[in-house]
């Protein structure tokens, strides 16, 4: 079974510049989630998705942070304007429902670099 | 809110020691516990979990117990090998995984030979 697809890998851009990651899930697995993970620190949640649906966006700093999951499958986060704080690696996970196993299957993560 | 406090870091051993990383937390209710673990270069994986007190959590020789008296979640090895060195993340969840995870700062183990 593939895991949980991420891309790009690394992305550095300046400050005020926008920048999108891309995220595919286990196939099958109705929920999504997005981390932000800063140096140092766990990761901390942005933004879960039911199916296309929204479950908690309450920490997605939604001034500069969009997400969207069209089809209820991919999703893309995007950054617009960046600020030299959202320099940190962002992790996709997705995790199924009602199988009696939820755990969240976590990607490779995108590092970004804002300058 | 709810929150995870993980021994500091760095952890430095010399391979066959005895491994112990304190976990504990702060939540409402009866949350599932979890160890994640993060290889250099690597995405996190899940290590182990426990979604019940007393219930004890074990994987490639690792364990720990969920004691809700002392809201632990410690993480132990009897004998860890250089493969083992990593980043080792306590986390918390509200409904067995599927509501989101709240985790610990992280503890880096380095393991010499």
């Amino acid at each position: 079974e593939a895991g949980v697809a991420q891309s790009p890998r690394y992305k550095i851009i300046e400050k005020r510049q926008s920048v999108a990651f891309w995220c595919n899930p286990i196939s099958g697995h109705a929920t999504l989630y997005w981390y932000q993970q800063i140096l140092g620190q766990g990761p901390k949640l942005l933004i879960q998705f039911q199916n296309n649906g929204v479950v908690d966006d309450s920490q997605l700093p939604k001034d500069r942070f969009s997400a969207e999951r069209l089809k209820g499958v991919d999703s893309t986060l995007k950054i617009q304007p960046a600020k030299l704080e959202d320099s940190a690696v962002y992790l996709c996970a997705s995790s199924p429902i009602g199988r009696g196993d939820e755990t969240q299957y976590f990607g490779p993560g995108t590092r970004l670099l804002v300058l | 809110g709810d929150s995870v406090t993980q021994m500091e870091g760095p952890v430095t051993l010399s391979e066959e020691a005895f491994l112990t990383i304190n976990c504990t937390y702060t939540a409402t209710g009866y949350p599932s516990l979890f160890w994640y673990v993060q290889y250099p270069g690597e995405g996190l994986q899940l290590l182990l979990k426990a979604t019940k007190a007393d219930d004890k959590g074990s994987n490639k020789g690792f364990e720990a117990t969920y004691r809700k008296e002392t809201t632990s979640f410690h993480l132990e090895k009897g004998s860890v090998q250089v493969s083992d060195s990593a980043v080792y993340f306590c986390a918390l969840s509200k409904q067995g995984g599927s509501e989101k995870l709240v985790f610990g700062k992280g503890t880096k183990l380095t393991v010499n030979p």
